[in-house]
């Protein structure tokens, strides 16, 4: 059981270029959501999903999208990376919303130059 | 604006002894509150969850206190373990929207249990 899976671990991007982070699962969970983590600053909600075609700006949205075409996969896209964007991102899954246990990936350390 | 603050960013306790992390929050509308425990280079694991109904939750070594009246909730571990070094996360949720509900997290409080 795979649980969640974050793909790539480790990106360095320069300023101004674009990528999406995966994430994808095999729980058959309906809530997935985006976080970063930055020193001293917590998890900081980006988008998240309650389900196939519908997602919703978190708290810090801005510089991201992101869709949602089947249940299991959940990419992030960076339109045009800044170096504010340096941080560590966190994809999670939960069967219903919020207010469950989630799950996380492993993360994704991304350096923008 | 920080809904949900954990105001000490380090705990140092000794193996045996018992932990209390604490977790203060300002949002009215929260209804529901996880604590999440992380180690490094790896992501946050759910630990124990309580509702606003109640005031206590017990999982194990793992207890969590809800003081609705203070906006205050704490983590206790007993007896505490070199393995729970970690970071502690408390987090909160509240009604948004209809049936969608959002995480919001604390800064984390890294706890160092020493043998």
């Amino acid at each position: 059981n795979a649980g969640v899976t974050q793909t790539p671990k480790f990106q360095v991007l320069k300023t101004g270029q674009s990528m999406t982070l995966q994430c994808a699962q095999d729980m058959n969970h309906e809530y997935m959501s985006w976080y970063r983590q930055d020193p001293g600053m917590g998890l900081r909600l980006i988008h998240y999903s309650v389900g196939a075609g519908i997602t919703d700006q978190g708290e810090v949205p801005n510089g991201y999208n992101v869709s949602r075409s089947t249940t299991e996969d959940f990419p992030l896209r960076l339109l045009s990376a800044a170096p504010s964007q340096t941080s560590v991102y966190f994809c999670a899954s939960s069967y219903r919303a919020a207010n469950t246990e989630a799950f996380f990936g492993q993360g994704t350390r991304l350096t923008v130059v | 604006d920080q809904q949900v603050k954990q105001n000490s960013p380090s705990l140092s306790v000794q193996e045996g002894r018992i932990s209390i992390l604490n977790c203060d929050y300002t949002n009215s509308m929260f209804d529901y509150f996880l604590w999440y425990k992380k180690y490094p280079a790896e992501g946050p694991t759910f630990l124990i969850s309580i509702s606003s109904i109640k005031d206590k939750n017990e999982d194990g070594r793992f207890t969590v206190f809800l003081n609705k009246s203070a906006k205050h909730l704490s983590l206790h571990i007993v007896p505490s373990q070199p393995g729970d070094s970690a970071v502690y996360f408390c987090a909160a949720s509240a009604r948004s929207g209809g049936s969608n509900y959002k995480l919001t997290f604390g800064k984390g409080t890294l706890l160092t249990v020493n043998p």
